[in-house]
């Protein structure tokens, strides 16, 4: 089944680690994106991609960072620079972004929270 | 001001009633609108996909889009038990390349 893929679903991380959030989608779609979002606060955007190899700062990127090496692939790693890191985390895609026509679809989510 | 308003609820209806969830946005190049669900600790998926104004129809779920105020709405008939989660609605402006998303509602359907 197409789709969009995060890993894990939940994580623990201790104080002054960095974590990395796993997203791969097989929709064949050319951008990705992170969001954060807490409760009652809806989504922030963290990162997105419009291309391999290139990527752009969203607007809460600081104490985040991304790659993205593949098209399928769109790693997160979350720094210990990150100061309040507990929230869920969701992983997106869409066939190019501003395209006419052009919707977003979403991972599972990941629940991040610092112990 | 933000972009994209929507009340956060929560919305508590009996089942069978006909819902009504709305969002106004401020920026009149948004061209593309969505309705997302949400059901607790998921990701969104995609309701409801319409293109500047009017109506479009899935089932239970009516889509409208009113340019001229600057409004959205969603509508559910017969609203279910399964129904309840948390609908966001999202708008696409293809000259700024960026979705902006409301802040989403809490819908609770009573058996």
């Amino acid at each position: 089944d197409g789709g969009i893929t995060q890993s894990p679903k939940y994580l623990f991380r201790k104080e002054g680690q960095n974590v990395t959030l796993s997203c791969e989608q097989n929709l064949n779609h050319d951008a990705m994106y992170w969001y954060r979002q807490d409760p009652g606060q809806g989504l922030r955007l963290i990162y997105y991609s419009q291309i391999v190899n290139d990527f752009q700062k969203g607007d809460i990127a600081e104490g985040y960072s991304v790659s993205r090496e593949k098209k399928e692939s769109f790693p997160l790693t979350v720094t210990s620079a990150q100061k309040n890191p507990t929230a869920f985390y969701l992983c997106a895609s869409s066939m190019t972004q501003g395209a006419a026509g052009n919707t977003i679809y979403f991972g599972e989510g990941s629940w991040l929270t610092v112990v | 001001q933000k972009e994209v308003e929507q009340d956060p609820g929560p919305l508590s209806v009996p089942e069978g009633a006909i819902v009504s969830l709305n969002c106004t946005y401020s920026n009149s190049a948004f061209q593309y609108f969505m309705w997302y669900r949400q059901y607790s600790r998921k990701g969104p998926e995609l309701l409801m996909y319409t293109y500047s104004s009017g109506n479009k129809e899935d089932g239970r779920f009516t889509a409208q889009v009113d340019k001229s105020s600057k409004y959205i709405s969603l509508f559910i008939r017969d609203s279910q038990p399964s129904d309840s989660a948390t609908y966001l609605c999202a708008m696409l402006s293809y000259n700024f390349n960026k979705f902006y998303f409301g802040s989403g509602t809490k819908l609770n359907v009573k058996p």
